[in-house]
């Protein structure tokens, strides 16, 4: 069965600290990979996707993620965290149907 | 921007009574969806609807819940008799015509759903 499996429950950076988040899926095929973001209050918005190509992409707010075949995983990185990043992280796969598998999210907060 | 819009943003309702949670999606869009996310646990797809029809439904979308598009701009999930565990945040979606798998689900900023 697909998953998705975010290892960190809990991360907290300094501002101006680079940042990684780790995700890690199962899946047979070529995976649609995504990364949301959900501030306090707020729904989740769309960072970055990868479908294929380039296995390096770049999204929104300065946030890039590395597709790893070898590795499964799709990272997400940050060279320099600002106080605004202090959300939680969704990585997620999507399947042919349009439904999303979530992993169960990473809260990243940004210390002074 | 267009956006995808949900309320109430909170509800409280007592153990066995019917909620209706409604959305309205981006306009041109076709595809809707409902995701919970338990407190502390992963969000969780419910179901996904288009051309008038439920297209996919998880299990836990049993036989209490449904979904209608009432009209052009509303998709609405009714729960019909409310369980304690039933308390999450909801979540609608939708998307654009296209290739499903890597069309981009825009989401709405979710209900919390009480039940006590």
């Amino acid at each position: 069965a697909q998953s998705v499996t975010q290892p960190d429950i809990h991360i907290t950076v300094s501002e101006g600290a680079s940042l990684e988040l780790r995700c890690n899926y199962s899946y047979g095929a070529t995976p649609y990979l995504f990364w949301y973001v959900q501030s306090p209050g707020q729904g989740l918005q769309l960072l970055l996707k990868y479908f294929s190509g380039d296995t390096l992409v770049q999204g929104i707010k300065g946030f890039e993620a590395e597709f790893k075949r070898s590795q499964s995983s799709f990272n997400l990185r940050k060279p320099s965290v600002h106080w605004s990043d202090a959300a939680e992280y969704f990585c997620a796969v999507g399947q042919d149907t349009g439904k999303l598998i979530f992993g169960q999210g990473t809260t990243l907060q940004v210390k002074p | 921007e267009p956006e995808v819009t949900q309320t109430p943003s909170h509800q409280v309702t007592q153990m066995g009574q019917e909620v209706i949670l409604r959305c309205v999606p981006i306009s041109n869009h076709l595809y809707f969806y409902w995701y919970r996310q338990i407190l502390g646990q992963k969000v969780e797809f419910l179901v996904s609807f288009y051309n008038n029809e439920i297209s996919e439904k998880s299990e836990i979308f049993d036989d209490q819940f449904s979904v209608e598009r009432p009209d052009g701009s509303n998709f609405t999930l009714k729960i019909r008799s409310t369980k304690l565990e039933d308390s999450a945040m909801y979540f609608c979606a939708s998307s654009e015509p296209g290739r499903r798998a890597d069309t981009e689900a825009f989401f709405g900023q979710g209900t919390r759903l009480t039940v006590v």
